[in-house]
Order: structure tokens, then C-alpha cells, then sequence
């Protein structure tokens, strides 16, 4: 698992509360990334950080901010959750100490359901 | 706009066939393509990856063909077991400047049959 955990890893919220879930790693990555899994969408990059601070848009960024104050740290908050934000989590972290291909590795998930 | 398609959505084979699924990307500039192989309630995991320079990498069972030419590339799964049942995601990402960020395929449930 690389070293990455999610938290929590399921919570159910109701429409227009504030979320955060927070992504640890212990292994000194400087890559994150935030992930929302949905049938038929695959994949989707929210956000991601290269660095304490450095934080970057991803294809689905919108209603999503994120907060990097520490290396092993990557926090992603929905500030009103709507209900088309249910959806799986992931976090993932780039490595970047592998090959040359600096594989991305995924967390265990965050089940979210905003009713 | 799906830069990366992947097909089929579903496929069943039978214990000992081979699996097949394929992914066909746009985006010229991409230059790192993994697979990733996610069981129910887990997080994905890298099970084998290429870059364009080659035609092909294998991996015990698993083979990713690579045709830049025609911007495909494809997973093969040998001697496919009931322990492959998954569902397959293929990605694509440029290694150096915006961060590889992977975009990813819809995904391919695969059931192997006894």
C-alpha cells in the first residue's frame, strides 16, 4: 500500500455540509495526487501537489480544494457537499525513489455518500 | 472528452483463455501507459506499465502491446485464472511537466470462469 492511508474511510454526510478527507503517507513522497472513482468515469484527478504548499488543478477540480502544510499530508475538503460528490476517494502518491517510470500508487479509499 | 477508451466494458473467459482488453488514447504528448488491476472494496494497483519506445513488455502473464502508430496499446492476460477477476484500468500520462497526471480508461470487469 506504499505506505498511504485515507481517512475515514467511509462517511456519510448530508447536502451542504463542509467534508474533508485526509490522505497520510509515510515515506517522504513529494507527489500527491486526489482521485474520484465513479461507474463509467474510470478515474478522475480532483487535485494534486508537488510539494509542501505547491497544489495544482486537476480535470474534475470544481467544489473540491485542497491544502498540502506538511509533507505527509494531503487534505481534500469539499466546502458544500453536493450530492453528485458521492463517490469512492483515492488518494495516491508518485514514487519517485522507483524506476524511471515513477509509478503512482493508490490508498485504500474513502467511501463517501452526501444525501 | 475521454482522452483514453477502453474496451470491452465487461468480458467473461474461461479458465486457462487468454484476456484481452484494449485502449486506444488522443493525446500524442502522453509517453507513460500503466495498467491497474483493482479488486471490490480495494485501491488500485500498478500491475505493469510501458513506455512507447517499446513494442511490448511482458510480466509473467501479463503482456502490454504498444502500436504508436495507431495510438492502441493492450493488455494480455495468459493462462487467465479465477484469481484475475477484476476490474483492469489502462492510464496514460506525460512522465516529465504536469506532473504525471494520469488520465485514465473506463475500466474492464473480467470474470474468469472455472
Amino acid at each position: 500500500d506504499a505506505g498511504i492511508t485515507q481517512s475515514p474511510r467511509h462517511k456519510v454526510t448530508e447536502t451542504g455540509t463542509p467534508v474533508t478527507l485526509r490522505c497520510h503517507q509515510t515515506e517522504n513522497h513529494r507527489y500527491m495526487y486526489w482521485y474520484r472513482q465513479d461507474p463509467g468515469h474510470g478515474l478522475r484527478l480532483i487535485h494534486y501537489s508537488y510539494g509542501v504548499k505547491d497544489t495544482d488543478k486537476g480535470e474534475v477540480s470544481d467544489g473540491y480544494s485542497v491544502s498540502r502544510s506538511k509533507t505527509e499530508d494531503f487534505l481534500l475538503t469539499l466546502e458544500s457537499a453536493t450530492s453528485s460528490q458521492t463517490s469512492v476517494y483515492f488518494c495516491a502518491i508518485r514514487d519517485s525513489k522507483s524506476s524511471s517510470y515513477n509509478e503512482q500508487f493508490f490508498g485504500p479509499g474513502t467511501r463517501l455518500t452526501v444525501l | 472528452q475521454q482522452q483514453v477508451k477502453q474496451s470491452p466494458q465487461s468480458l467473461i473467459v474461461q479458465k486457462g483463455g487468454i484476456s484481452i482488453i484494449n485502449c486506444a488514447y488522443e493525446n500524442t504528448a502522453f509517453d507513460y501507459f500503466p495498467w491497474y488491476q483493482q479488486f471490490p472494496g480495494k485501491g488500485p494497483a500498478l500491475l505493469i506499465a510501458i513506455r512507447p519506445d517499446v513494442s511490448e513488455k511482458k510480466e509473467g502473464r501479463f503482456t502490454i502491446s504498444f502500436n504508436k502508430s495507431a495510438k492502441q496499446f493492450s493488455l494480455h492476460i495468459m493462462d487467465s485464472q479465477p484469481g484475475d477477476s477484476a476490474t483492469y484500468f489502462c492510464a496514460a500520462s506525460m512522465l516529465t511537466g504536469g506532473g504525471n497526471k494520469l488520465t485514465f480508461g473506463t475500466g474492464t470487469q473480467l470474470k474468469v470462469e472455472l
